[in-house]
């Protein structure tokens, strides 16, 4: 079966630090995997997608970037964090083509001080 | 563009009540919809899909029927207990290659004994 896991859980960083979120996914190949972030009152928004390695679009631009080194592996980063970048971040896959359900992970969630 | 309109809560309900989260949506097309939900503190877990219309998604006792001629996708439940408060989303993704979902914003359901 598939999984998909998240870290770290909980982190705390301050305004200005960088910023490396790590999502991997087991029992599946070549998914397209998603990039969500909830804010605090707000729906979840859609940051960056992926359908293969080094395949990155972006929806919302912002002072965050996403990359996939590995077919099952995405990462969310940043340069220097912003007080509006506190939320939790949710990484999703989906069976290739991307018409098939996401499945969310655990979660990150992220608070800029 | 493609949106998810949902009810705002919270909604507080006793055990055993009935429960009617509405949903609408604007899409182009034929879009399949979905039902999350979110417990405290975790990522998100699908309840329930429709794929195309008059189909009804149901499951843990939740039902959903994709209404084309209300543009709707109303979740239900006949009788609720204190384990389904959690916080439900309203998506959507149209039926093309690689397209994320688009959420509503989430209705706080909490159940009281």
């Amino acid at each position: 079966s598939q999984t998909i896991h998240q870290w770290p859980a909980t982190l705390v960083q301050p305004v200005g630090s960088p910023l490396s979120l790590e999502c991997t996914v087991e029992g599946t190949s070549n998914p397209n995997l998603y990039w969500y972030r909830q804010a605090a009152g707000r729906g979840l928004q859609l940051l960056f997608y992926s359908v293969g390695i080094g395949q990155i679009s972006s929806e919302v631009p912002q002072n965050l970037s996403a990359s996939r080194p590995q077919d099952r592996q995405f990462i969310l980063s940043s340069k220097k964090l912003l007080l509006s970048d506190s939320g939790f971040y949710l990484c999703a896959w989906a069976a290739t083509g991307g018409r098939e359900t996401q499945y969310f992970g655990p979660g990150t969630r992220l608070l800029v001080l | 563009g493609d949106s998810v309109t949902q009810m705002e809560g919270p909604v507080t309900l006793s055990e055993e009540a009935f429960l009617t989260i509405n949903c609408t949506y604007t899409a182009t097309g034929y879009p399949s919809l979905f039902w999350y939900v979110q417990y405290p503190g975790e990522g998100l877990q699908l309840l329930l899909k429709a794929t195309k219309a008059d189909d009804k998604g149901s499951n843990k006792g939740f039902e959903a029927t994709y209404r084309k001629e209300t543009t709707s996708f109303h979740l239900e439940k006949g009788s609720v207990q204190v384990s389904d408060s959690a916080v439900y989303f309203c998506a959507l993704r149209a039926n093309q290659a690689g397209t994320a979902l688009i959420f509503g914003k989430g209705t706080t359901l909490s159940v009281s004994s």
